[in-house]
């Protein structure tokens, strides 16, 4: 499985666009960028995921440069709802039909007023 | 159900006692996955079943823990002689074959006094 390296934490204030950087220098051919929003005292859930170029719905843009080795994650115009702890995942989701969902300690953020 | 279902939602329970933690996932997810996240940290990957079976058990931290699944449907963790560093929060989450998305229950807060 890729590991994958991303920032402990970030800061921003609301109304800012926030891009958190995720590092998958390993990662294979098969393998898709899943990013995963988790708020205090509740799962994470599924934001965005994509496999090359960019992506983008209501919630957030996931680019992705030609090499696959990195991917950032752009979240538009934050408000204080968006402080939650940020998870990239990287991974075959064909594998088996099932792969491991292995998560970092993720990016912390935290939307100041 | 509408959503992955955990019980109980808090447990407190006395340091060398057995626990049962379950998870109902949505229905017709082939795919479920515990996780084990210790206050402020990361999720930590436990084991995760394909139909009833587990291919991966490499996440449990002891021999104390096991978990099955049956009907492909509930699964059931038990943490046998419990220690207080199994106090965490235990999240469940389901998937559908061939599915991106991973849906996770609202986990079970364990405290072992």
């Amino acid at each position: 499985l890729a590991k994958t390296t991303q920032p402990i934490s970030m800061d921003s204030y609301e109304g800012q666009e926030v891009n958190i950087t995720c590092s998958h220098n390993n990662i294979a051919t098969n393998d898709y960028i899943t990013w995963y929003q988790q708020f205090p005292s509740q799962g994470p859930r599924f934001i965005i995921q994509g496999y090359k170029t960019k992506v983008t719905n209501e919630v957030a843009s996931l680019f992705i440069p030609a090499d696959r080795k990195s991917s950032t994650l752009s979240l538009p115009r934050v408000s204080l709802s968006d402080t939650a702890v940020y998870y990239c995942l990287v991974g075959d989701k064909f594998s088996g039909g099932y792969n491991k969902l292995i998560f970092g300690a993720g990016t912390r953020l935290a939307v100041h007023p | 159900g509408a959503g992955v279902s955990q019980s109980p939602s808090n447990k407190v329970t006395e340091k060398g006692k057995d626990v049962e933690l379950r998870c109902d996932p949505i229905s017709g997810h082939t795919a479920l996955y515990w996780y084990r996240q210790r206050l402020g940290q990361g999720l930590e990957f436990l084991i995760y079943f394909q139909g009833n079976s587990a291919p991966d058990k490499s996440g449990l931290p002891s021999d104390r823990f096991s978990a099955e699944r049956t009907g492909e449907s509930v699964s059931t963790l038990t943490i046998q002689r419990t220690q207080q560093e199994d106090s965490a929060v235990y999240l469940c989450a389901s998937r559908g074959q061939g599915y991106t998305e991973a849906f996770f229950g609202q986990g079970t807060r364990l405290t072992v006094v």
